[in-house]
């Protein structure tokens, strides 16, 4: 099955800090690739999408100059959370789609800001 | 707006005793209906995608169906590995191809 990498697994920082995530498609080709946030017990939570080459379509409500995203290539995704404060610390999870089907998902990044 | 209401939202089960679990969807035209497994602190799983009512898939213990209205998730002798959430998407034809997920339901299967 196709195969979806999100690094780094967990991330503490400090208050104010930068820190970048990236995501990884192993052996697909991603046209379209997803950033999801989920809190405790509740579903995912989409904050954008974006296309190779393309600047990336966010949610109402997601701050577009704090959650930076970048797709670079077919199967490089990256989300860089700026100035992170206590608030942004959530479970973040990148999905990879081929085309207009199934999406992939990568394990997720546990982000804790103190 | 294209809904997706998961139920129950929560299921416990005892080992061997099957049940199905149920995707209720809104959706303008489908395209496709997904369901994923997640397990706590980690991505979600792929499992099944289905196109059209009348169309069933299956892997192991699991079942999936699909109806113009709902899909059904049966599991069949589940064992204590089971446990997960599980979560049901539907994405639309024609327009945007996001899918719209549902908030999922929480198994738990007892030894």
């Amino acid at each position: 099955g196709a195969v979806v990498s999100q690094h780094p697994s967990r991330v503490i920082c400090k208050s104010g800090t930068s820190v970048k995530i990236e995501c990884r498609s192993l052996d697909f080709q991603a046209t379209t690739m997803f950033w999801y946030r989920q809190f405790p017990k509740q579903s995912l939570m989409l904050m954008a999408t974006s296309n190779e080459g393309s600047k990336a379509t966010y949610e109402q409500g997601v701050e577009k100059d704090k959650f930076l995203i970048n797709h670079a290539s077919l199967t490089l995704s990256t989300l860089t959370v700026t100035s992170a404060h206590p608030e942004d610390s959530s479970f973040y999870i990148c999905s990879a789609s081929g085309g207009l089907d199934e999406q992939y998902f990568g394990p997720g990044t546990r982000l804790t800001v103190t | 707006e294209d809904q997706v209401t998961q139920s129950p939202e929560a299921l416990r089960l005892q080992e061997g005793e099957s049940s199905s679990l149920n995707c209720s969807y809104t959706v303008s035209g489908l395209r496709g209906l997904f369901w994923y497994r997640q397990d706590p602190g980690k991505g979600p799983e792929f499992l099944f995608t289905l196109y059209s009512a009348g169309e069933e898939k299956e892997k192991e213990r699991l079942k999936a169906t699909l109806t113009k209205k709902e899909s059904f998730l049966h599991i069949t002798a589940p064992k204590p590995e089971d446990s997960a959430t599980y979560l049901c998407a539907v994405q639309a034809s024609g327009g945007s191809y996001i899918p719209t997920f549902g908030r999922g339901t929480s198994l738990i299967v007892h030894p």
